[in-house]
């Protein structure tokens, strides 16, 4: 079965700080995508980085970083000088089946940045 | 260009009664995929339409059921609803693509509240 798990159900940074979220995944596709996802208080989900498997170089959106480590299948979310604006949750996720919009979701990790 | 729109924002319904989700895609998008998220818990894939036929489908009852317009927008509908389909749905639009991965946008969601 395909899952996704993140083991941290909340976290805690404080601001200009820099916080590591973990999830491992589980799958027997070769070639596949992982994405973490932000999904604010306001509820809209937005995509925030994404990776793919067969890239080795680990994918960097400005402040937003993977450590990507396909043979123990794991896929971080480092955010660096952590922002109030970062307070959210964040869900890593990976298409089923590598097909398209059928995304697997963890269960999240609350982030909360205090000033 | 507006994004994800869904209707309505909020609703409560009873136990046994039928309620019916809407959601515009964002421009240019053909793909809409819906979503139920409980409370704490991440998204869970419900289905996919696409050129008006369902192409993918979770592990839901057939309970749920959806249609899609010729303009791409969707409705998800689901009858003699129980408690525990109080969730957050949300409804993701994207590109259907023939290789490779598109980037789903998210709406904001409609919460249901069953009583």
């Amino acid at each position: 079965a395909q899952t996704v798990t993140q083991s941290q159900p909340e976290m805690s940074v404080q601001e200009a700080e820099t916080v590591t979220l973990s999830c491992t995944y589980d799958t027997s596709e070769s070639n596949y995508y992982l994405f973490w996802y932000k999904q604010p208080p306001s509820r809209q989900m937005i995509l925030v980085i994404r990776q793919e498997a067969y890239k080795q170089q680990n994918a960097t959106e400005n402040r937003f970083s993977v450590n990507f480590q396909k043979a123990a299948k794991s896929f971080s979310l480092k955010i660096s000088d952590s922002q109030l604006g970062d307070t959210a949750m964040y869900f890593c996720a990976f298409p089923r089946g590598g097909s398209q919009g059928n995304l697997i979701f963890g269960k999240g990790t609350k982030l909360s940045v205090k000033p | 260009d507006a994004g994800v729109t869904q209707s309505p924002t909020h609703l409560i319904k009873t136990r046994g009664q039928q309620v019916t989700l809407r959601c515009s895609p964002k421009s240019g998008h053909d793909t809409v995929s819906w979503y139920q998220q409980a409370l704490g818990q991440g998204p869970q894939f419900i289905f996919q339409y696409y050129e008006e036929e369902e192409r993918q489908r979770g592990n839901f009852p057939d309970r749920f059921s959806g249609h899609q317009f010729p303009n791409y927008s969707s409705e998800l509908n689901v009858n003699a609803l129980l408690l525990g389909d109080s969730a957050l749905y949300l409804c993701a639009s994207s590109l259907p693509g023939l290789a490779g991965y598109n980037e789903q946008f998210f709406g904001p969601g409609t919460r249901l509240t069953v009583l």
